[in-house]
C-alpha cells in the first residue's frame, strides 16, 4: 500500500528552538518525496524535494530508506514559521502525490 | 507568471444539488490534477489529466462526480447528487511534464459545504 503518516497533528514550539516535523512512508518502489507548506491564507506550496538535497528557508529533509522516514528539520524555528506542513510522496513515474494528514506548526514568542 | 486560478471560492448547496467548480491553470502546464481535502485530511487526488485525456481516475467516484478538460486548457468538476459527506475544499492544481520537474502549482481552492 502507498501510504504517508504524519503522526503529529500539532507541533508546538517556542522561537528558537529546533522543530522536526515527522514523516514516514509506505511504498515498495522508489520514491520520491516532498513537502508541503500551506502559510495562514496563502495557498499549498512546495517547501523542498528530496532529490534536490536543498536547505529551503533553513529547513533539510533527509529521505532514510531503512526506517522509511522523510522528516523535516529546522534547527532554530522563527514565528514565521508557523503553517502547515504535508509531507507527500510521488510513486513511480506518475504525476500523482500522496499526502499525509499535515501537522501544524505553532511558533511561540 | 499568473497562478492557478479556482472558481468560486465558497459554495454552499443542499444535499441531492449539483454544484459544478471551475480550474484555469498555468499557462503552458500540461498537466492538470483535481485533489479533495477533508478537513483534517491531507489533499487526496481525484482525477489527473494530460493533456485534454485522463491519466488516472481511480479513486473519483464516477456515479457522482465527473470531470472534464475540454481543448486541454480550462477543466471543470461536478458533482451531481451532491452528499453531506462532499463537504471538502476542492482543490487544482497543474503541473508541467518536461521530464525534469513535476512540482504541483496550487490553486486557492473551493471549498464546498453541502447541508
Amino acid at each position: 500500500a502507498q501510504r504517508v503518516t504524519q503522526p503529529e497533528k500539532l507541533l508546538s514550539v517556542f522561537k528558537g528552538a529546533p522543530v522536526e516535523l515527522k514523516c514516514n512512508y509506505s511504498y515498495s518502489g522508489s520514491p520520491e518525496l516532498f513537502w508541503y507548506v500551506q502559510y495562514s491564507r496563502q495557498r499549498l506550496q512546495l517547501l523542498l524535494r528530496h532529490i534536490s538535497r536543498e536547505s529551503i528557508k533553513g529547513f533539510t529533509a533527509d529521505l532514510n530508506k531503512g526506517e522509511t522516514s522523510f522528516h523535516l528539520k529546522k534547527p532554530f524555528a522563527q514565528e514565521e514559521d508557523s503553517a502547515m506542513y504535508y509531507c507527500a510522496l510521488r510513486p513511480g513515474n506518475t504525476g500523482k502525490l500522496i499526502f499525509g494528514q499535515g501537522t501544524t506548526l505553532q511558533v511561540k514568542p | 507568471e499568473a497562478g492557478v486560478a479556482q472558481s468560486p471560492r465558497y459554495k454552499i448547496i443542499e444535499k441531492r444539488q449539483s454544484v459544478a467548480f471551475w480550474c484555469n491553470p498555468i499557462s503552458g502546464h500540461a498537466t492538470l490534477y483535481w485533489y479533495q481535502q477533508i478537513l483534517g485530511q491531507g489533499p487526496k487526488l481525484l482525477i489527473q489529466f494530460q493533456n485534454n485525456g485522463v491519466v488516472d481516475d481511480s479513486q473519483l467516484p464516477k456515479d457522482r462526480f465527473s470531470a472534464e478538460r475540454l481543448k486541454g486548457v480550462d477543466s471543470t468538476l461536478k458533482i451531481q447528487p451532491a452528499k453531506l459527506e462532499d463537504s471538502a475544499v476542492y482543490l487544482c492544481a497543474s503541473s508541467a511534464t518536461d521530464g525534469s520537474s513535476y512540482e504541483q502549482y496550487f490553486g486557492p481552492g473551493t471549498r464546498l459545504t453541502v447541508t
